[in-house]
């Protein structure tokens, strides 16, 4: 079946890099996303990648993508505290064009 | 404006009541859905509608019911709420030509 793991905390120092991690057991997977939830709010796309690639970078935020190892991680760098929320790992199923399979989110944590 | 707006943002209702969330879209799309996220958990999704006429069961539809009024409107309805109703729950929307999906702030349901 479809599953999507993540760690559920990080807590880094403000200026740092982060890296969130995530797991996933569906190789065919078309696309991977990052969501952002901030406190009150609802989820933000903050970027995605299809899986025929391996990197995306996008000002801050680096997406790495390892297929074999159904491994994708999400890099910060320059790490604000406005960077602190839950961050989720989605895919989306070939099988589907609608389907998004959450993991149950990593809450960042920026320390002044 | 917000581009998907939920009313109610917070509710609290007893058990057994009906109770209908509401979730309204300005950005044009054809698609709709409910998740519901708990504490520790990603989002699960309840019911998604690709068009007025076209409404299907998510992994976690027993005990709830939609309503696609427009193709703006997207209604979920509790018919006898229930303690492990209480969650957040989030609409969203998207295209039928991109996978990315826009959500609402979300509204905070308690069943007591």
């Amino acid at each position: 079946g479809e599953d999507v793991e993540q760690s559920l905390f990080l807590s880094v120092r403000e200026g740092d890099s982060s890296v969130i991690n995530c797991t996933y057991t569906d190789s065919s997977s078309t696309y991977l996303y990052w969501y952002k939830q901030e406190p009150g709010a609802g989820l933000q796309l903050l970027t995605y990648i299809f899986s025929n690639m391996d990197m995306k970078q996008d000002q801050r935020l680096t997406v790495l993508l390892n297929k074999k190892d159904k491994h994708l991680s999400l890099r910060i760098a320059d790490t604000q505290t406005g960077d602190s929320a839950i961050y989720f790992c989605a895919e989306t199923p070939q099988d589907s064009s609608y389907k998004l399979i959450f993991g149950s989110g990593t809450r960042l944590l920026v320390r002044p | 404006d917000a581009d998907v707006t939920q009313t109610p943002r917070n509710r609290i209702t007893k058990t057994g009541k009906r109770i209908m969330l509401e979730c309204s879209q300005t950005k044009g799309h054809d698609r709709m859905y409910w998740y519901r996220q708990d504490p520790g958990l990603g989002l699960r999704l309840i019911y998604y509608s690709f068009d007025v006429k076209d409404i299907n069961k998510g992994e976690i539809s027993d005990g709830y019911s939609v309503s696609r009024q427009a193709q703006a409107k997207f209604s979920l309805s509790l018919e006898s709420a229930i303690p492990n109703q209480t969650a957040l729950y989030f609409c969203a929307t998207s295209s039928a030509a991109t996978y990315e999906q826009y959500f609402g702030p979300g509204t905070r349901l308690t069943v007591t």
